[in-house]
């Protein structure tokens, strides 16, 4: 069974820090994705992390993927309160379509 | 273009009626999903369609939810009778090549 573990689970930061939210999963997977929901509303896709070695950068948010480690990380520079909001990753199995997995999330809030 | 359509937004029903929800997905999407996001157990996959024929339905809770895809356009979610604890967000998803794009949601709630 494929399962996806974030952590931390709830995150308070100052605003100008930097922070790390980590995606764990558990079986092969050759595609990652990164979204964020504010409250009340959809998930917006962030990133699609595709290959091990992946990097992607938005902006203050940096994703990486390292698919032998089973393990992706959202990277936060100088965090800003409109980056405030819940953080998601999610895999699909190597092959399939669909089955795309969540973890728990990541809610984050940025305080000035 | 519009992006995965749901209705309605909000629904308010009480307990043992038939709740229907509804997802017009992205056109040209192949796949369609839906999810149920709480609080208590995050976003579940609940089912799957490839194609208009659903793939994947094990995490459909149990026999009061049912779910169809007559055609490309157009795909439902029915819960007959509900429960309180059916009290939830239900996301529509669609797909193209694995490029997800999420509804704005139902959120449904059972008194």
């Amino acid at each position: 069974e494929l399962k996806v573990e974030q952590n931390p689970l709830f995150l308070s930061m100052q605003e100008g820090k930097n922070y790390t939210i980590y995606c764990n999963y558990s079986t092969t997977s050759d595609r990652l994705y990164w979204y964020r929901q504010d409250p009340g509303k959809s998930l917006e896709s962030l990133f699609v992390l595709l290959s091990n070695g992946a990097v992607k950068q938005e902006g203050r948010l940096m994703a990486s993927l390292d698919t032998k480690a089973r393990l992706s990380t959202l990277h936060i520079t100088a965090a800003v309160h409109d980056l405030s909001a819940t953080y998601f990753c999610a895999v699909d199995r190597a092959g399939s379509q669909g089955n795309l997995i969540f973890g728990k999330g990541t809610k984050l809030s940025v305080k000035p | 273009d519009a992006g995965v359509i749901q209705s309605p937004r909000h629904e308010v029903t009480e307990m043992g009626q038939e709740v229907t929800l509804r997802c017009k997905p992205i056109s040209g999407h192949n796949s369609l999903f839906w999810y149920r996001q709480t609080m208590m157990r995050g976003l579940e996959l609940l089912i799957y369609f490839n194609n208009n024929v659903p793939i994947d339905d094990s995490g459909m809770p149990e026999d009061r939810f049912s779910a169809k895809m007559p055609n490309a356009s157009f795909s439902t979610l029915k819960i007959q009778p509900s429960e309180p604890r059916d009290s939830a967000v239900y996301f529509c998803a669609s797909s193209f090549v694995r490029g997800y794009t999420f509804g704005s949601g139902t959120r449904l709630t059972v008194v």
